[in-house]
């Protein structure tokens, strides 16, 4: 009930390429989905989050999409650089848990020049 | 966005020794933090959350006379790792909740080696 998926594992992409990282989730009753970048050795960062009343949210090169009934949610890197390399983690809480977050596994983004 | 400082971003001791790791928000007042541990290249593991002025509430398997959690001020939260043991290296980090959006923001993380 509390898991969430994230796909894939890994991507590579050439300087320019948007880089699509997936997750999906079992409970409905999530209400916030954010999802951090984390750089090696460093805490992650708050990227992005999206309610689940919106479809799609975008900030700066960074798109999420959400598709309620399929509880699925996307990351989109457009113009992806080299600098954009890191881990992306998606994840997903309810405020009536006290906001604890349900990280997805990870994904490895590397942008090549 | 927010700032939340941890440390020490490393610390390496001896086995058997207790580890004590900061968890300060520095900018807004933080009654919930919560502390994460993270394996190479895995996902953040919760280990507990962290209420001002009350116990913490641990996660399942998580051993609480291991981890001890005092969340002192409204700023201040803190990890001990006692009696550590080389199982117990890992990237410990922290997370502040911001109480009036519900955001969280992360510490920049700690690294525990226990020799």
């Amino acid at each position: 009930q509390q898991q969430v998926k994230q796909s894939p594992q890994s991507l590579i992409v050439q300087k320019g390429g948007i880089p699509i990282i997936n997750c999906a989730y079992e409970n409905t009753a999530f209400d916030y989905f954010p999802w951090y970048q984390q750089f090696p050795g460093k805490g992650p960062a708050l990227l992005i989050a999206i309610r689940p009343d919106v479809s799609e949210k975008k900030e700066g090169r960074f798109t999420i999409s959400f598709n309620k009934s399929a509880k699925q949610f996307s990351l989109h890197i457009m113009d992806s650089q080299p600098g954009d390399s890191a881990t992306y983690f998606c994840a997903a809480s309810l405020k009536a848990a006290g906001n604890k977050l349900t990280f997805g596994g990870g994904t490895r983004v590397l942008v090549k020049p | 966005g927010a700032v939340v400082s941890q440390h020490p971003s490393r610390v390496i001791c001896k086995s058997g020794t207790s580890v004590k790791i900061e968890c300060r928000s520095l900018d807004f007042q933080a009654t919930t933090m919560f502390w994460y541990r993270q394996f190479p290249k895995k996902s953040l593991m919760l280990m507990a959350t962290s209420n001002e002025g009350s116990k913490a509430t641990y996660e399942q398997g998580v051993e609480k006379d291991k981890f001890l959690i005092n969340h002192a001020s409204l700023t201040l939260s803190t990890l001990t790792v006692t009696s550590a043991h080389p199982e117990d290296s890992s990237f410990y980090i922290c997370s502040a909740m911001q109480p009036n959006t519900g955001e969280l923001f992360f510490g920049e993380g700690s690294r525990l080696t226990v020799l």
